[in-house]
Parts: structure tokens; sequence; C-alpha cells
């Protein structure tokens, strides 16, 4: 069974930037046509994808937030990364990390999800 | 950049009852469309993708149709355990754009 775990600082001050990690288990992020990402949910609110890493390290990111964003995957700890720079109060929120069905072949859907870690901005 | 427009925005109804949930992409996306649900303080569940195919383990009550820009998700006998905000996702191509959410609950 797949498994996906967020860690995170749990609080980060305004214009700082912000880390995670989602450490994967139950599959290799070295098999060919696995795909990842990054999703969150700002409190009350709907779900709003972030980044998605592809097979051979092609990643594609939100157009909201792509300047500020940069998503990495170690293969030798079977972790993913995200960072987000210059973070404001409207980054607060859950964020996910999932895996991409492998059935596509490239853009799909979700079909694995981490249990999220909240993250909140202070200012 | 596609937008999804899901209506109605909540929804209350009686237990048994049939329940449609309507998302509208502004382009067509073949059926490259998820459901997905997400009940109150969980981690979101994918129902339904390629826009009819039910995931496993899903209740048969579920049902998912549509195709171009129109998409439903059907409940066909509301259970209490139905309680949840649903939501649907494109994914043709980035960005993976989620519609923005309808929740249900029982009257």
């Amino acid at each position: 069974q797949v498994q996906l775990q967020e860690s995170g600082p749990g609080l980060v001050k305004s214009s700082e930037t912000l880390s995670l990690t989602c450490t994967v288990s139950g599959d290799s992020l070295k098999s060919r046509g696995r795909f990842w990402g990054w999703i969150r949910q700002p409190p009350g609110k709907g779900l709003e994808w972030v980044a998605s890493m592809y097979d051979g390290g092609t990643t594609y990111y939100n157009p909201s937030l792509k300047s500020r964003v940069t998503m990495a995957v170690d293969t030798s700890t079977s972790q993913l990364s995200l960072k987000l720079k210059s973070v404001t109060a409207a980054d607060t929120a859950v964020y996910y990390c999932a895996r991409h069905s492998p059935n596509c072949g490239g853009d799909c859907y979700f079909d694995f999800w981490g249990q999220g870690t909240r993250v909140t901005v202070s200012s | 950049d596609i937008q999804m427009t899901q209506s109605p925005s909540s929804l209350s109804a009686s237990v048994g009852d049939r329940v449609t949930i309507t998302c509208r992409a502004s382009q067509g996306i073949s059926n490259y469309l998820a459901w997905y649900q997400q009940k109150p303080g969980k981690v979101p569940k994918l129902l339904i993708y390629a826009a009819s195919t039910l995931q496993s383990g899903v209740p048969s009550r579920f049902s998912g149709s549509g195709s171009g820009t129109d998409f439903t998700l059907t409940i066909s006998s509301l259970q209490p355990e139905d309680v949840a905000t649903y939501y649907c996702q494109k994914y043709n191509s980035a960005p993976l754009t989620f519609g923005q959410g309808t929740k249900v609950e029982i009257k």
C-alpha cells in the first residue's frame, strides 16, 4: 500500500521560505512512470493544485505560484520536497503530497494522498 | 487556463434522495475528469476518474458521466456517511485545476 507522510515547520514567518518534505513508502520514486504532486487547502476553502513532478524531473507549477515555488525529488531518501518563498498569510493552508495515478502516462488524477501538514504564516 | 465551475456550491437533501452535482469546464477536456470526496477534517478521497470510472472500493451508488465540458456526479441514494464536500478536477494538462467544491448535507 502506497503511503505518503508530510512534514513541515507548522509555523513560518511572513516573507520567509516554507520548506516541506513528503516521505513515500510502498512505492519507488525511481520507478519509471511515477509522478508526484502537492496540493494545498487554505482553512475553510477548497483544494488548490500547487505543483507536480513527472518522470525525468519535469516540473509543472500553478501559474499563480510559479515565481515562488520549487518542487524536487530525492530518490535516495524517497522524499519529495516543496519550497515556497516569500510567504504571506495567504499561504496558510494544509499542504498535501499525493501520487498521480500511473494509469495515464503523464498528467493524471491523484490516487494516494498524505494526511497533510498544517502551515500557518505569522506576521 | 481552463476553469472548473461546480454547481451548486452546497445542497441539503434527505436520506435516500438522488443527488446530482455538476462540473463545467471552460474548454473541452474530453473525459479527463476526476471526482473526490472530502469528509470533514479528512483527506480527499478519489471517487471517480475518467469521468465515469468508479475507483475500487467506492460504493456503486456513486456514478459519474459527461465528456467535453459538462460533467455530473450522482449519488443515487444519499446516505448519512456521504456528508462531505465533493470536488471535480481536470487532468488533461497542467494546471490541474479543481472545482470550488460542493458541500452535501443531510436535511
